[in-house]
């Protein structure tokens, strides 16, 4: 099993433009989740989806954050415009759901994100 | 609002010592608890997960207690070695398939 997979590691982008995160989650679960680690902050986080269907997006931001599932594996979250303060770490974590599952969640390498 | 903590924030041990992390979380209404490793620059590990009616968990030479009454939990690391070294996390989720509320973590530090 490759593990939940993230793309890119790194990315350096100036304010004001579009960044897009991408994650594959292990196949066969079927809940995501998008989370940020901040010196600050720690690890909160941002948006989590069952079968594809956003549940809870509380933790995002504001407007400027989105993110879809357009398939059971894929899922992207869109900053625009960026700004210098979302510089962080964004991992993706994927969990298998229903009846003899733990629930246990599993990360991704996560995004390391710079906006100067 | 379910908040985590853990104490101390940093922990700096010899080589050989057991190692004692501390998580506390404000509400009981858990579903399961888990403990995670991250290595600098890295992703997160899941170490050990323990569900809300289990007492313990045990892999190797970790062991995670829960006592969910008090709100509390305990990672132990027996006969630490300097590979040990990372920040261990834990978090709580609230529900089947929810989200998981971290803490702060504790930085360990294992000297040789």
């Amino acid at each position: 099993d490759a593990g939940v997979i993230q793309s890119p590691r790194h990315e350096v982008t100036e304010m004001g433009q579009e960044v897009t995160l991408r994650c594959k989650p292990i196949s066969g679960h079927n809940s995501l989740f998008w989370y940020r680690q901040t010196m600050m902050r720690g690890l909160e986080l941002l948006i989590y989806f069952n079968n594809n269907v956003p549940i809870d997006d509380s933790g995002m931001p504001e407007d400027r954050f989105s993110a879809k599932m357009p398939n059971a594996s894929f899922s992207t979250l869109k900053i625009q415009p960026s700004e210098p303060r979302d510089s962080a770490v964004y991992f993706c974590a994927s969990s298998p759901q229903g009846r003899g599952f733990r629930y246990e969640q599993y990360f991704g390498p996560g995004t390391r994100l710079t906006v100067t | 609002k379910q908040e985590v903590t853990q104490i101390p924030a940093a922990l700096s041990v010899p080589e050989g010592e057991n190692l004692v992390l501390n998580c506390s979380f404000t509400d009981s209404a858990i579903y399961n608890l888990q403990w995670f490793r991250q290595d600098p620059g890295k992703g997160l590990t899941s170490l050990l997960l323990i569900q809300s009616s289990q007492r313990e968990q045990t892999s190797g030479r970790l062991n995670a207690s829960l006592d969910k009454s008090s709100g509390r939990s305990t990672l132990y690391i027996a006969a630490s070695q300097p590979g040990d070294s990372a920040t261990y996390l834990c978090a709580v989720s609230g529900a089947a398939g929810n989200k998981l509320t971290f803490g702060g973590g504790t930085r360990v530090l294992v000297k040789p």
